[in-house]
């Protein structure tokens, strides 16, 4: 049964980075058929799509974060991780990783992890 | 890139049907036949309910099925049931090799 599963602070200070993980049971981040993602949604509002990673490292991000964020692979661990740098309250949200087919924006998601930017 | 447009909500009584619309550009909906449906509970994750335009995950109620017309998707969920009071959202693949979710619509049963 494939589990993903996010980990990291639920509390990150303005103007610091945000690092996130996403640890993957029951498949292989090296699985040539997926990407791996993060997607993140503001408390009442909609999701946002923020990016995604290939086992080889080719990554895609939303045009809006692209200058603030890195996504990173790590196939020894079988995780991948998420940061965002400059921080704000909007960035104050639910982060959830989930596994890309081709076909869709995510197939499995993990249960999220709820971040808050707050000094 | 702009949010796929939805409808804030939609209703319907135990058994109806309703269909609820996502919006995008030739960029994104109109353009690639990679459109999917999630449905989110409270407090949940979103949940897989349509990929590729029309086709249902393993376990997904055949009540639930997707359509594209331009650049316009829809949802359509027939035989309204409870269980079905949710958030929608619809997200596209695009030509920036991205993905673009719908601004999600609140679906209350009557």
């Amino acid at each position: 049964q494939l589990q993903l599963q996010e980990s990291g602070p639920g509390l990150v200070k303005p103007s610091e980075t945000l690092s996130l993980t996403c640890t993957v049971s029951g498949d292989s981040v090296s699985n040539d058929l997926y990407h791996w993602g993060w997607t993140r949604q503001t408390p009442g509002k909609g999701l946002e799509w923020i990016g995604s990673i290939y086992y080889s490292g080719i990554t895609y991000y939303n045009p809006s974060l692209k200058s603030r964020v890195t996504i990173s692979v790590d196939t020894s661990k079988n995780h991948f991780s998420l940061k965002v740098t400059s921080v704000t309250a909007a960035d104050t949200a639910v982060y959830y990783c989930q596994r890309l087919p081709s076909y869709c924006s995510g197939d499995y998601w993990g249960q999220g992890t709820l971040v808050t930017v707050s000094s | 890139q702009s949010a796929l447009t939805q409808p804030a909500s939609v209703s319907g009584s135990p058994g109806q049907s309703i269909t609820i619309s996502c919006t995008g550009t030739s960029s994104d909906v109109g353009g690639y036949n990679s459109v999917s449906w999630y449905q989110q509970h409270p407090d949940k994750a979103p949940q897989l309910m349509i990929y590729g335009v029309t086709y249902r995950p393993s376990g997904v109620s055949d009540r639930f099925s997707g359509s594209k017309s331009g650049n316009t998707a829809s949802l359509t969920i027939s035989g309204l049931q409870a269980e079905d009071e949710a958030d929608y959202y619809c997200s596209s693949f695009t030509s920036s090799i991205t993905y673009v979710f719908g601004t999600g619509t609140r679906v209350t049963v009557l």
